[in-house]
């Protein structure tokens, strides 16, 4: 696509309940981060891919998150059991190789802004 | 490690006057840095990044930020703030395969 889509955009759980972020990055990226960024602060680095391995998942705060890029190209951000801690705005990027490598950046979706009730 | 720190939180400046958003990093080797901008309800955009080459960095929309590494700075400027740079920007500095994000400063312009 265009640029990188991320759904739904805006999410109300119940405390307890699962939920899934999908995040669908520029067609050829290789590389997909996931970022945290919580009302008033940066970005906070989750996890990312390249391809579909997991590179990096230093960034999860707990087990209750876990996220997945089975194809290479579409992740899935899991949260279960929900709480209301886990309420903030998750946001994609996607980059055409791994940051860091030549004049690389990543592009930014628009977010999901997850709200835990 | 890699950190970046913004030095202020809110910035407010008067439309046509200067802007300067502060950001100062802590790199153990020669940094990659960014600024990104977020308008209220959009994704974030890549404003200028310095790679090495030339310490001053001109971007998109007027913007420009000089790379001081003898104050470990890189503050972002503009000659002439406009009603529409109001936004939330981020000073980044590139970590290990991983952009490392300031906590932000509020840009407010006002009329």
């Amino acid at each position: 696509g265009a640029g990188v889509s991320q759904s739904p955009r805006y999410k109300v759980t119940k405390r307890g309940q699962d939920v899934a972020l999908r995040c669908d990055p520029i067609s050829g990226h290789v590389s997909l981060y996931w970022y945290r960024q919580a009302l008033g602060q940066g970005p906070e680095f989750l996890t990312y891919f390249n391809y579909e391995a997991q590179q990096d998942k230093s960034g999860l705060p707990n087990d209750r998150f876990s996220a997945e890029r089975p194809e290479g190209s579409i992740s899935t951000l899991t949260i279960q059991r929900t709480e209301q801690r886990d309420s903030a705005m998750y946001r994609c990027a996607s980059s055409l190789a791994p940051l860091g490598t030549g004049n690389t950046e990543a592009f930014f979706g628009q977010g999901t802004r997850l709200t835990v009730v | 490690a890699q950190s970046v720190t913004q030095l202020d939180s809110h910035v407010s400046v008067s439309e046509g006057t200067p802007v300067l958003l502060r950001c100062n990093y802590s790199s153990s080797y020669s940094p990659s840095l960014f600024w990104y901008v977020q308008h209220p309800n959009k994704g974030l955009q890549l404003l200028l990044k310095y790679t090495s080459a030339a310490t001053l960095v001109k971007g998109i929309n007027g913007f420009e930020a000089e790379f001081k590494k003898s104050e470990t700075s890189f503050h972002l400027t503009k000659p002439s703030a406009h009603m529409s740079d109001a936004a939330e920007y981020f000073c980044v500095v590139l970590g290990t395969y991983k952009y490392i994000f300031g906590t932000g400063t509020r840009l407010k312009v006002l009329a």
